[in-house]
């Protein structure tokens, strides 16, 4: 089992929907937890980290993660054509210094 | 640009041969890592670095991979007799307070 599961999609949604993107993690110790975004043969670009359970919003960006219940989620309000891309969590130990682990990454494409 | 940069972009190498990448990360940055990410797949961590130290190494890291980051500042990451598998986007990151911030990466293809 992965440490981090994410469904791959792809996921197509109609400009300005709200998208909803999940990850189910396995390991309880994981404190810390990000979302990245990556275009086409670019590197991923960090778009939210939280630590510990919560939300965090930036933006049209909210991040959620439930540590009862081993899950993460990334929404996006108001997707826009910009929006489209792979989208991948992360999730890592309470200590610096240490590897992040990735889901498989979702790819999105927002439909104008 | 002030953030992560990799050098090559690109390369396009023959089945046995070496090659080397290049990693600068930002620079306040003491911790430095390397992915490696195949198509349709999240980066895997390799190894990474605090300074100059290296501090772990994934179990990926075969006999052939060798990192190096001499002064603590750029880091290098060599592949001796590439293998077909070695086909990747080679990504290195560099952290702050738990943040982690990557390069473009260098897409390596082994014909």
């Amino acid at each position: 089992q992965k440490e981090v599961e994410q469904d791959p999609g792809p996921l197509s949604v109609p400009e300005g929907a709200i998208v909803s993107l999940n990850c189910t993690y396995s390991n309880s110790a994981f404190q810390y937890f990000m979302w990245y975004r990556q275009y086409s043969r670019k590197g991923p670009e960090l778009l939210m980290y939280t630590y510990s359970s919560g939300n965090k919003e930036d933006g049209r960006f909210t991040a959620q993660v439930d540590k009862s219940s081993k899950y993460i989620s990334l929404f996006i309000r108001d997707s826009q054509p910009s929006d489209s891309a792979t989208y991948l969590c992360a999730g890592a130990f309470p200590f610096t210094g240490n590897q992040f682990y990735f889901g498989t990454g979702t790819s999105l494409t927002v439909i104008p | 640009d002030t953030g992560v940069s990799q050098d090559p972009r690109h390369k396009i190498t023959k089945r046995g041969q070496n090659v080397t990448f290049r990693c600068d990360p930002i620079s306040e940055h003491n911790r430095l890592y390397w992915y490696r990410q195949t198509l349709g797949q999240g980066p895997e961590f390799l190894t990474y670095f605090q300074n100059e130290a290296q501090l772990e190494k994934s179990r990926l890291l075969s006999d052939r991979f060798s990192a190096e980051r001499p002064k603590g500042s750029f880091s290098t990451l060599e592949i001796q007799r590439t293998e077909q598998g070695d086909s990747a986007m080679y990504l290195c990151a560099s952290l702050a307070e738990n943040e982690q911030f990557f390069g473009p990466g260098t897409r390596l293809t082994v014909l």
